[in-house]
């Protein structure tokens, strides 16, 4: 899988949208971008995913760049209960899931 | 309304001894995963089972194995716990059909305490 890079933390202010950045410049064609997250003291929780095409659900609307090597996750109106830890995967397969660091989103009122 | 179940939510055992975690689903997913979560760290898939199919992690150590007697259970077994097993240990379940993917389902996890 395709290593990917975030910035360890950032703050959003309640009500604002948050866009997060993720890096991964070394992703093959056939690579998905995921998006999980994982608030406190609870299992990881799916966000989007997404492979060429801008995505956008209930929960968030991911960007991807024309070349691929980045993309951004936007929650559109943040609220306190989206503080968590964010994770951009890249991955061939869903079942070949490796977790890096995150970003700690802080969201506050 | 839950999904993926994982009794205990805490558990310790003594250093040696062995223990068993359990992960249930009402999914009817076809692949269930154990990753391990140590302490501010993010999680390191253990390994997974595609149907009957058991695929392991090169690095997973050989002190911790898995059962999966049917669609809805899988077990997470650690023969001789040692200290520095103490973790989170989530179990997850996926929908996987050729080349469609599905998200994964994660549990609330258990803690596994090791004294």
């Amino acid at each position: 899988d395709a290593k990917t890079t975030q910035p360890p933390s950032m703050d959003c202010a309640e009500g604002r949208a948050a866009n997060l950045p993720c890096n991964h410049s070394t992703i093959s064609g056939n690579e998905y971008v995921y998006w999980y997250r994982q608030i406190h003291s609870q299992g990881p929780q799916y966000i989007i995913h997404g492979l060429k095409n801008n995505e956008t659900n209930e929960m968030a609307s991911l960007i991807i760049t024309e070349d691929r090597k980045s993309s951004t996750l936007i929650l559109p109106h943040a609220t306190l209960r989206d503080t968590a830890v964010y994770y951009c995967i890249a991955s061939f397969r869903d079942y070949k899931l490796s977790f890096g660091a995150g970003t700690t989103v802080t969201v506050r009122a | 309304d839950a999904m993926v179940i994982q009794n205990p939510r805490y558990q310790v055992t003594q250093f040696g001894k062995p223990v068993t975690l359990s992960c249930s689903q009402t999914l009817n997913h076809n692949v269930m995963y154990w990753y391990q979560q140590k302490s501010s760290q993010a999680p390191k898939l253990l390994f997974h089972y595609y149907d009957k199919d058991f695929n392991n992690e090169a690095d997973t150590p050989d002190n911790f194995q898995s059962r999966r007697p049917n669609t809805s259970f899988c077990f997470l077994d650690i023969r001789s716990p040692g200290l520095g097993d103490a973790a989170m240990y989530l179990c997850a379940t996926s929908e996987t059909s050729g080349l469609l993917d599905y998200e994964q389902y994660f549990g609330p996890g258990t803690r596994l305490t090791v004294t």
